[in-house]
């Protein structure tokens, strides 16, 4: 069975500033997505960014960006130049890649506050 | 853009009462899921839905829930007898190629 951990139940960070978000997974499949997903005070999950696996290259939207680790299964969520907008609860979620319309798996979400 | 829309944003129940919460997915979209989060909590899977039947479901999921596409927009979540720990944010998302899924706004659950 696939697992998602997120270490920091809590971070803040100053606005402008970088904060980089921990995931971490365990899996033995081969073929997969990686997600984060970002949930604030209305609780709309938002979709901020997507990696397949079998794609070495990081995936980069805007001010946001990751650190895929394969081998060490890590998946780190990296926002530049904070804004005070992205306060909010993030999960980091995986995806088994199938014709089925795969169930994604959440991690326990790390609670990011951006201060002025 | 086209959305995930979810009725009601909130419902209140008795106990033991059924519940219908309501989605329409993105129209193209084949693959269709619930999911649910407890106050607090991480968001945990219920269902998935492909070609008219039930592709996946978890141990949350039991006999106590279904789910249905009536007609060829809604796509529906029965709780036939609710408990207090159904009490949740209840999340419908859609997909065209199972790949990036699409959350409506969720419905707030209460079960008094």
């Amino acid at each position: 069975a696939q697992t998602v951990t997120q270490s920091q139940p809590e971070m803040s960070v100053q606005e402008a500033e970088t904060v980089t978000l921990s995931c971490t997974y365990d899996t033995s499949e081969n073929n997969y997505y990686l997600f984060w997903y970002k949930q604030p005070p209305s609780r709309q999950m938002i979709l901020v960014i997507r990696q397949e696996a079998y794609k070495q290259q990081n995936a980069t939207e805007n001010r946001f960006s990751v650190n895929f680790q394969k081998a060490a299964k890590s998946f780190s969520l990296k926002i530049s130049d904070s804004q005070l907008g992205d306060t909010a609860m993030y999960f980091c979620a995986f995806m088994k890649k199938d014709n089925q319309g795969g169930k994604l798996i959440f991690g326990q979400g790390t609670e990011l506050s951006v201060k002025p | 853009e086209p959305e995930v829309t979810q009725t009601p944003s909130h419902q209140v129940t008795q106990m033991g009462q059924e519940v219908i919460l309501r989605c329409v997915p993105i129209s193209n979209h084949l693959y269709f899921y619930w999911y649910r989060q407890i106050l607090g909590q991480k968001v945990e899977f219920l269902v998935s839905f492909y070609n008219n039947e039930i592709s996946e479901k978890s141990e949350i999921f039991d006999d106590q829930f279904s789910v249905e596409r009536p007609d060829g927009s809604n796509f529906t979540l029965k709780i036939r007898s609710t408990k207090l720990e159904d009490s949740a944010m209840y999340f419908c998302a859609s997909s065209d190629w199972g790949n990036e899924q699409f959350f409506g706004p969720g419905t707030r659950l209460t079960v008094l």
